[in-house]
This record gives C-alpha cells, structure tokens and sequence, in this order.
C-alpha cells in the first residue's frame, strides 16, 4: 500500500480480555517495528522484524505481549490478559530494510483503552 | 543505554517568526544518527529532519534545519517563518550506527503557532 494501514484506529477493552493490534506494512518493506506511546510520552520500542523473524523483541515488557509476521508483511501485535496499565498509542513503522541511514514511515496507530 | 533529553515540554511561536527546540542526548557511541519527528494531532509521526554523527555539516530541508554540536551531544532544531501547520508535537530520536536499530525518543516538545 502507500503508507503504513494500522488497525483498529482504537480499541477499548476491558482489563483481563485479549487484544490483537494489526499493522500492514509499505509493500516491499522488510523491516518492521511496533512502539507504544503512553500519554505525554515519546514512543519507546518493542519488536523489530526483518522478514518473517524477531530480530529484536527485547523491548516487549513481558510475556503478555507477542508479536508474529508469519509472511513477512503484515503484522499483528498479540496482548493477553490486558491490564490498565497497557493503554497507550501502539505505533507501527517500516523501511525498506534493517540499515542505519534508514527512514522510518510510521502508521497512525492503535490507540488502547483497557478498562 | 542511550538517553534523549528534551527540556522544553512546550514552546510557542508566532506565524512568520523563528523557534529553536532543543535536545540533548548521552551515548557513548561515535557513529549513530539523530531525528527529529513531527506528531500532529492525526498521530502519525513525520520525519521533518535527519543527522547522520560522522556529518559535520548541520542538515536542512527548507524551513528546517538543525545545530549538532557533537561534542557538546546537542542537537537542536530551527524551524524558520512558522506555518500554523508546523502546529505539533516534536520528537527528537537517536539511532545507534551499529547493527541496534532502536530509536530512542525524547519526551517531545509541544509547538503552538499563533496567527
């Protein structure tokens, strides 16, 4: 696609429910990241993918939190037993490859209400 | 770990003028890369500049520009005439040059254009 699609746009839960973030990358775009914003906060990592694998998922705050791209493109951010705390703006990017003169495009995001 | 310090939580400007953001950043690495990123209301975070450390030429793009001061580990940005639509919040990210590619950001700076 043209930009970074990122669905939903929001998402109320309430605490102890799953929730899935999904995020569909630039076409062509090998790297992948997921960030989460809080409130009045700048975004902090989670997990970057280059193709299908994790190639760094040292950000994801516990084992509540997964995240899969089992094709390489589109990926979905999985959080079990949601808790008040993980409300936040969940923010996708890709670029072209992993590479450090690299540009990330980023997506809207998923704002997360848990209840 | 790296930090990104943005003191200013919020800045205003008047339409046509000229406002300087500042950020500061610890790393003790030489060679990494430095961002700044818009965030409107609509939440999708726009790359407005970027620094690659081994430059020592400041980078512009238009009405954007920055001061890196590398040994002083600053990295400000200048933006000139200010358009309504320069209205957001800033981000200034760090990038290591290595094979991490985490962007690390500020808390983010809130600018308010005035008419």
């Amino acid at each position: 696609g043209a930009g970074v699609s990122q669905t939903p746009s929001n998402k109320v839960t309430e605490k102890g429910k799953y929730v899935e973030l999904r995020c569909d990358p630039i076409s062509g775009h090998t790297a992948l990241y997921w960030y989460r914003q809080s409130l009045g906060q700048g975004p902090e990592f989670l997990i970057y993918f280059q193709g299908t694998g994790a190639a760094d998922d040292s950000g994801l705050p516990n084992d509540r939190f997964f995240a899969v791209r089992p094709e390489g493109s589109v990926s979905t951010l999985k959080i079990q037993r949601t808790e008040r705390g993980d409300s936040a703006v969940y923010l996708c990017a890709s670029s072209p490859q992993l590479s450090g003169a690299n540009v990330l495009t980023f997506g809207a995001g998923s704002r997360l209400t848990v209840l | 770990a790296q930090t990104v310090t943005q003191s200013q939580p919020e800045m205003s400007v008047q339409e046509a003028e000229t406002v300087t953001l500042s950020c500061t950043y610890d790393t003790s690495e030489s060679d990494y890369y430095l961002f700044w990123y818009k965030q409107p209301p609509s939440r999708q975070m726009i790359l407005v500049i970027r620094q690659e450390a081994y430059k020592q030429q400041n980078a512009t793009e238009n009405r954007f520009s920055v001061n890196f001061q590398k040994a002083a580990k600053s990295f400000s940005l200048k933006i000139s005439d200010s358009q309504l639509g320069d209205a957001a919040m800033y981000f200034c990210a760090y990038r290591s040059g290595g094979s991490n590619y985490k962007l690390t950001f500020g808390k983010g700076t809130l600018l308010t254009v005035n008419p």
